[in-house]
């Protein structure tokens, strides 16, 4: 299994431009997290999603927007990137319940 | 708002010494906790987790240990190794997990 997979790695955006944070599990967890991660703070949750066709808010859901088409897909969109978006952004998964989240490996990115 | 906190942001140990990394949490309804290892430029890890009905939780050379009087958490990690040197975060769940800002062991050959 490759567990949760992050593409792109790395992403320089400039301001206003727009991307997508590709984010794939293999484990069929139900449940799919999107966070950031800044230096010397805790990791802060942006959205999550219980299943196929739900997602709802987390800690800090301004300026992204997810979407989940499948079990398997909980892609992140930046629609006008700014520099407060300058982070690295780790997707992870879980069981339903008492579970420990499974994260990817993170998308650092930069907006100039 | 409540948050999971860390006493130590950094931490050297010799290598063979054992190693406490310390947490603290104020919401005494949490009841599931679990430890994270994060190594320069990677996702965090699982290392171990514990329940609120459990105090000691043990696996392969770490130990959690849980004091819900004082609300703390700590991971103990039994003859440190270079291998064991990254950013120790831990982690609290309030329908949320909550994370700590995290510790980072540097481990001294």
């Amino acid at each position: 299994n490759a567990g949760v997979t992050q593409t792109p790695k790395f992403r320089i955006l400039k301001i206003g431009q727009s991307m997508t944070l590709q984010c794939t599990q293999d484990m069929n967890h139900n449940y799919m997290y999107w966070y950031r991660q800044d230096p010397g703070m805790g990791l802060k949750l942006i959205y999550y999603s219980v299943g196929a066709g739900i997602t709802d808010k987390g800690e800090v859901p301004n300026g992204y927007n997810v979407s989940r088409s499948t079990t398997e897909d909980f892609p992140l969109r930046l629609e006008l990137a700014a520099p407060s978006q300058t982070s690295v952004y780790f997707c992870a998964s879980s069981y339903p319940g008492v579970s420990p989240l499974h994260f990817g490996n993170g998308t650092r990115l930069t907006v100039t | 708002g409540e948050s999971v906190g860390l006493h130590l942001p950094t931490l050297s140990v010799q290598e063979g010494d054992n190693s406490i990394i310390n947490c603290a949490y104020s919401n005494s309804a949490s009841d599931y906790f679990i430890w994270y290892k994060q190594e320069s430029g990677k996702g965090p890890q699982f290392i171990i987790d514990i329940r609120s009905n459990m105090d000691k939780r043990q696996g392969q050379r770490v130990t959690v240990l849980l004091n819900k009087t004082v609300k703390h958490l700590s991971l103990q990690i039994a003859a440190t190794q270079p291998g064991d040197s990254a950013v120790y975060f831990c982690a609290e769940d309030r329908n949320q997990f909550y994370f700590g800002t995290g510790t980072s062991l540097t481990v001294i050959p």
